[in-house]
């Protein structure tokens, strides 16, 4: 059974064009996220929800929204797609992280977005 | 705000050579510290994680990473590397927020080449 899944994994746009990522956990987990990771592999969180609450919102333009339908689900919607949004976007969930121990994050297997 | 540096972007090894992938976080007074491995074409997946307790922590597949507080350095040894060790390992902290809500921080990643 896949922990966390994302669909589609490959995604190829043109410029402009609005899409979306859907992320799906079926791990119980209180908590996802999504993260960018560029072509550099650098790993940067977007957002983060917990039980449909947003709770973080780094610096990313407001074409990125995230939407939360229930806590087992978290998608990202993409508006107007520029050259720059092309990248690996990984979703993750973990447990309820307002506790004193951090708990373990899982990933989805990532969707590679490319913006032509 | 926590802040990791993994100083090497690439190490290459040979295979059954001992290896040692270095990581330093920004200082803190509680830190919580992990290591990451992403495969080609897949999601992350925790290798390890320190906590609190023993300053040695170890994975299943023998792996293991020591805390130093003092160098404020989270080292990632080990002792016989395989071709299969092939991969992206990433070093993360738990950043905590005023919201009482934590995050990760990735250090940029440091490629392990295993050649026979």
């Amino acid at each position: 059974d896949t922990a966390v899944s994302q669909t589609p994994k490959y995604l190829v746009t043109q410029m402009g064009n609005d899409k979306s990522i859907k992320c799906e956990q079926n791990l119980g987990h209180d908590t996802m996220y999504w993260y960018k990771q560029d072509s550099k592999k650098f790993l940067k969180i977007m957002f983060s929800y917990n039980n449909k609450e947003l709770i973080i919102n780094e610096t990313v333009p407001n074409r990125f929204s995230p939407k939360s339908p229930d806590k087992a689900h978290l998608n990202l919607h993409i508006n107007s797609l520029e050259l720059g949004d092309s990248a690996v976007y990984f979703c993750a969930s973990s447990q309820d992280v307002r506790t004193e121990a951090p708990y373990e994050q899982y990933f989805g297997p990532g969707t590679r977005l490319t913006v032509t | 705000a926590q802040s990791v540096t993994q100083l090497d972007s690439q190490v290459p090894v040979f295979e059954e050579a001992p290896v040692e992938l270095r990581c330093n976080y920004s200082s803190s007074v509680s830190v919580y510290l992990f290591w990451y491995v992403q495969y080609p074409n897949q999601g992350l997946q925790l290798l390890l994680k320190y906590l609190s307790g023993s300053t040695l922590v170890e994975s299943i597949n023998g792996f293991e990473a020591e805390f130093n507080k003092s160098q404020t350095s989270f080292h990632l040894r080990k002792p016989s590397v395989h071709i299969s060790d092939t991969a992206e390992y990433f070093c993360a902290v738990s950043d905590f927020m005023n919201t009482g809500f934590q995050k990760l921080v990735f250090g940029t990643g440091t490629r392990l080449l295993v050649s026979p």
